[in-house]
């Protein structure tokens, strides 16, 4: 299996509910990430989990919680959103530790209205 | 602090005719990996090409080459007999050793093929 899943690939959500988006790889990668991309921007980090704690957190606002629950699954809570955090929302994982490049989810792109 | 940098916003080509699209980095480490992913409109980041900073010849894969010339600090790419399929958003992207898991990418540059 060398595929990153996520789900759902669409979500429209209002500014006071509260979505998760969700991520799975069975590559047995012990690094993964989210990505924030806007439209006809290039994908901004967000998150680095490195076996199951986080490791980088790109000053984003605490609107964003993400969560690891084990080296297979990455979980992005999402809770009282602006519009301006419309976007598509990449996962990826990679080895740990090594230069070579990511696997990416087709990502979720999420509408907030 | 690493930094890659497309010139390109947006590129056309005919269709079977060979691309360049270019992409210039800047970083102090001297042990770094250099990407090419492709976006089509759907979404989804597909990895093309890797080029390891101490390779040393440069890096293909079947259409795709990666044209590394260390000293410039450039890793333009290279896509030869172009389809319509390759029309899409092309990001070129790198991870250094020193700072963890941590992959910035380019602008990017639109690639637009020509029937």
């Amino acid at each position: 299996d060398t595929e990153v899943t996520q789900t759902p690939k669409h979500l429209v959500m209002g500014m006071t509910n509260k979505k998760s988006l969700k991520c799975e790889q069975h590559m047995g990668h012990r690094a993964m990430y989210w990505y924030k991309q806007k439209a006809k921007k290039p994908p901004e980090l967000m998150f680095v989990y490195s076996y199951e704690k986080l490791s980088i957190n790109e000053s984003v606002p605490s609107r964003f919680s993400p969560e690891c629950p084990n080296s297979s699954l990455l979980n992005l809570h999402l809770h009282a959103l602006q519009p301006e955090d419309s976007a598509l929302y990449l996962c990826a994982s990679s080895e740990w530790g090594t230069p070579h490049g990511y696997t990416f989810g087709s990502g979720t792109r999420l509408t907030v209205v | 602090a690493q930094k890659i940098t497309q010139t390109q916003p947006g590129m056309f080509v005919q269709e079977k005719e060979a691309v360049t699209l270019d992409c210039t980095y800047d970083t102090s480490d001297p042990s770094y990996g250099l990407f090419w992913y492709k976006q089509p409109s759907s979404g989804e980041m597909i990895f093309l090409i890797y080029q390891g900073s101490y390779d040393q010849q440069n890096a293909t894969e079947g259409r795709y080459s990666l044209n590394f010339q260390k000293a410039r600090k450039s890793a333009n790419l290279v896509i030869s007999a172009s389809q319509l399929g390759d029309s899409a958003m092309y990001f070129c992207a790198m991870r250094e050793a020193h700072y963890l898991n941590d992959m910035r990418f380019g602008a990017g540059t639109r690639l637009t093929v020509k029937p």
